[in-house]
């Protein structure tokens, strides 16, 4: 069965405290995992897609990465502004549908 | 260029009564998603339209939802006789087709149904 789990829950950072969030995935032939952000009351903002294993995509603080089972998505010197929730998601290659964890809620402290 | 809209932003609604929601994805955009997002849960897919080929519905969750794509442009998903439980955010996001899959999401139209 296809499906998403995304670790922790929540994470609460001090401003320039660099950590990571996990994405594992179990998928049925992987099209693409696709990472976004969700701030309150607003749809999810896209952010980053890979497509296999060995691949990394920047902008700005963020950095993802993948590999068969997990992606990462890497927080270095984050600001206040980078608190919001961080949604993951796979796409498999025999199906028509996006496959979501539940995201990581992000609070960064200044 | 514009974004994915989707109207209204919020719906309060009594409990038995219709509601229609709209979306309009972004131009030339041919894949549509319905998802559904409810407080704490991870988005829910409901529905996906690809150009003119017949829409994948195995994710609505009763006879009660349907959806529509007029012109493989504009959306409307219909929820007949409105329950409590249907209160939720309902977000559309559009593809611009098979090979590039990324997709991006409307703000969302929260539903609330007392």
């Amino acid at each position: 069965e296809d499906q998403v789990t995304q670790s922790p829950e929540a994470l609460r950072l001090q401003e320039g405290e660099s950590s990571s969030l996990n994405c594992s995935y179990t998928v049925s032939g992987l099209r693409g995992l696709f990472w976004y952000r969700q701030d309150p009351g607003k749809g999810p903002e896209f952010l980053f897609t890979l497509y296999s294993a060995g691949e990394e995509k920047e902008k700005e603080r963020l950095k993802a990465t993948l590999t068969k089972k997990e992606s990462f998505l890497h927080i270095t010197a984050p600001k206040p502004e980078d608190s919001a929730t961080y949604l993951c998601a796979v796409r498999p290659y025999n199906f028509n549908k996006f496959y979501f964890g539940s995201g990581t809620k992000l609070n960064v402290k200044p | 260029g514009a974004g994915v809209s989707q109207s209204p932003s919020n719906k309060v609604t009594e409990k038995g009564k219709d509601v229609e929601l709209r979306c309009d994805p972004i131009s030339g955009h041919t894949a549509l998603y319905w998802y559904r997002q409810s407080l704490g849960q991870g988005l829910e897919f409901l529905i996906y339209f690809q150009g003119n080929s017949a829409p994948d519905k195995s994710g609505l969750p009763s006879d009660r939802f349907s959806a529509e794509r007029t012109g493989g442009s504009v959306s409307t998903l219909t929820i007949q006789r409105t329950q409590q439980e249907d209160s939720a955010v309902y977000l559309c996001a559009s593809s611009p087709g098979r090979t590039n899959t990324e997709a991006f999401f409307g703000q969302g139209t929260r539903l609330t149904v007392v």
